[in-house]
């Protein structure tokens, strides 16, 4: 069945540092691509998506890049603050069908 | 943007319990809900669609007398663990999409549930 695996956790980086945090994926058709991020005592929202090869989804800093070619959907940020300390989720979508979540990856940011 | 809530936010019980978590959209209808569960360390695996007016549809492996799943309103589902035993012990999230839009989904904080 459809997969996402994550780098895993914990993360931990300097503000201000770039930050790439890996997805690939496993799935028989075109699935949509998501980033969800869930900071503490909230719960997941949606960071950006991609619903095609080649597009790139951004939002807050963040971008990612649907990669058909090496099945991924890598996560990155050129400057990371402190308030994007959160869990970061990547997860596919085949047409109508359920969400699949990657395990998360846990990102902390050091003044 | 839209708000689900999620009550209890935490919950410890006796082993053989009963544990109801209610999952309500505030500020939109939801015609399905989806509850899932989360592991430590791991990924949410989802449980169940909740349908409004309708029997909710379960994943694979899931136990529909275990889980039992109400979804009585169109801004109100409930999960109910029967006979909770440790190995129920874990993170319950539901999500509700808005209408005509199943990307955007919007997730509540979760309840983690401890049985004792």
């Amino acid at each position: 069945g459809d997969s996402v695996t994550q780098m895993e956790g914990p993360v931990t980086l300097s503000e201000e540092a770039f930050l790439t945090i890996n997805c690939t994926y496993t799935a028989t058709g075109y699935p949509s691509l998501f980033w969800y991020v869930q900071y503490p005592g909230e719960g997941l929202q949606l960071l950006l998506k991609a619903t095609k090869a080649d597009d790139k989804g951004s939002n807050k800093g963040f971008e990612a890049t649907y990669r058909k070619e090496t099945t991924s959907f890598h996560l990155e940020k050129g400057s990371v603050q402190v308030s994007d300390s959160a869990v970061y989720f990547c997860a596919l979508r085949q047409g109508a069908q359920k969400l699949v979540f990657g395990q998360g990856t846990r990102l902390t940011i050091n003044p | 943007g839209a708000v689900v809530s999620q009550h209890p936010s935490w919950v410890i019980c006796k082993s053989g319990t009963s544990v109801k978590i209610e999952c309500r959209s505030l500020d939109f209808q939801a015609t399905t809900m989806f509850w899932y569960r989360q592991f430590p360390k791991q990924s949410l695996m989802l449980m169940a669609t909740s349908n409004e007016g309708s029997k909710a549809t379960y994943e694979q492996g899931v136990e529909k007398d275990k889980f039992l799943i109400n979804h009585a309103s169109l801004t109100l589902s409930t999960l109910t663990v029967t006979s909770a035993h440790p190995e129920d012990s874990s993170f319950y999230i539901c999500s509700a999409p808005v209408a005509g839009g199943m990307d955007t989904q919007y997730f509540g904080p979760g309840t983690r549930l401890t049985v004792l």
